[in-house]
């Protein structure tokens, strides 16, 4: 039993390069999340998808996109990287529904925009 | 709307010595409230949560936290800091009903020294 996993753990990108963050789950849960987290913000909430086959807007979503592949699998997707995307991505996933369950987050993906 | 205010950017305490993190909320009806710490270069991982009953909470390695509706706290405590403790400390909130999107505080910094 993995967890949540992510790939990759580190990325280095230039300016204007695309790039797909993946994260998978294997504890059978309905509703994952991205985060980001930058120095003195705590955690963003980027994107979420509360159930397979919806995806909805969080706090921070502008120059993101998303894709919920299935139950498992939970894509945030950087088309045209900006400096201000250099930052720490987090994916979670939770069981869902009405209530309010724990959180379980992945082990982070470190980018750095140049 | 929900929002959390850690007002310690860092603490700084001796090993051995005992602890609080303060947390502060702002929520219109019973929240559901979070503690999760951050190890260096790691995900976050639940210590301890308050859903209802006992206002006093016990966590993970030897947390414990105190919900007080008085005074829109929930307090992380620990009588006795080890070196091993010195990480990042987030406390959410999170509401009842619909979609789970909880809400971090910005963290604070635990420091440790021997």
């Amino acid at each position: 039993n993995a967890g949540v996993t992510q790939t990759p753990k580190f990325q280095v990108l230039k300016t204007g390069q695309s790039m797909t963050l993946q994260c998978a789950q294997d504890m059978n849960h309905n509703s994952m999340y991205w985060y980001r987290q930058d120095p003195g913000m705590g955690l963003r909430l980027i994107y979420y998808s509360a159930s397979e086959g919806t995806t909805d807007k969080g706090e921070v979503p502008n120059g993101y996109n998303v894709s919920r592949l299935n139950k498992r699998e939970f894509s945030l997707r950087l088309e045209s990287a900006a400096p201000s995307q250099t930052s720490v991505y987090f994916c979670a996933s939770s069981v869902g529904g009405e209530t309010q369950e724990t959180q379980y987050f992945g082990p982070g993906t470190r980018l750095l925009v140049l | 709307a929900q929002s959390v205010t850690q007002p310690d950017i860092h603490i700084t305490v001796s090993e051995g010595a005992s602890l609080e993190l303060r947390c502060n909320y702002s929520y219109g009806a019973t929240p559901y409230l979070f503690w999760y710490v951050q190890s260096p270069g790691q995900g976050l991982q639940l210590l301890l949560k308050y859903f209802s009953g006992d206002t006093l909470v016990q966590g993970i390695k030897g947390f414990e936290a105190e919900f007080k509706r008085s005074q829109s706290s929930f307090n992380l405590r620990k009588p006795s800091v080890h070196w091993s403790d010195a990480a990042e400390y987030f406390c959410a909130v999170g509401r009842s009903g619909g979609s789970y999107i909880p809400t971090f505080g910005r963290g604070t910094s635990l420091i440790v020294h021997p």
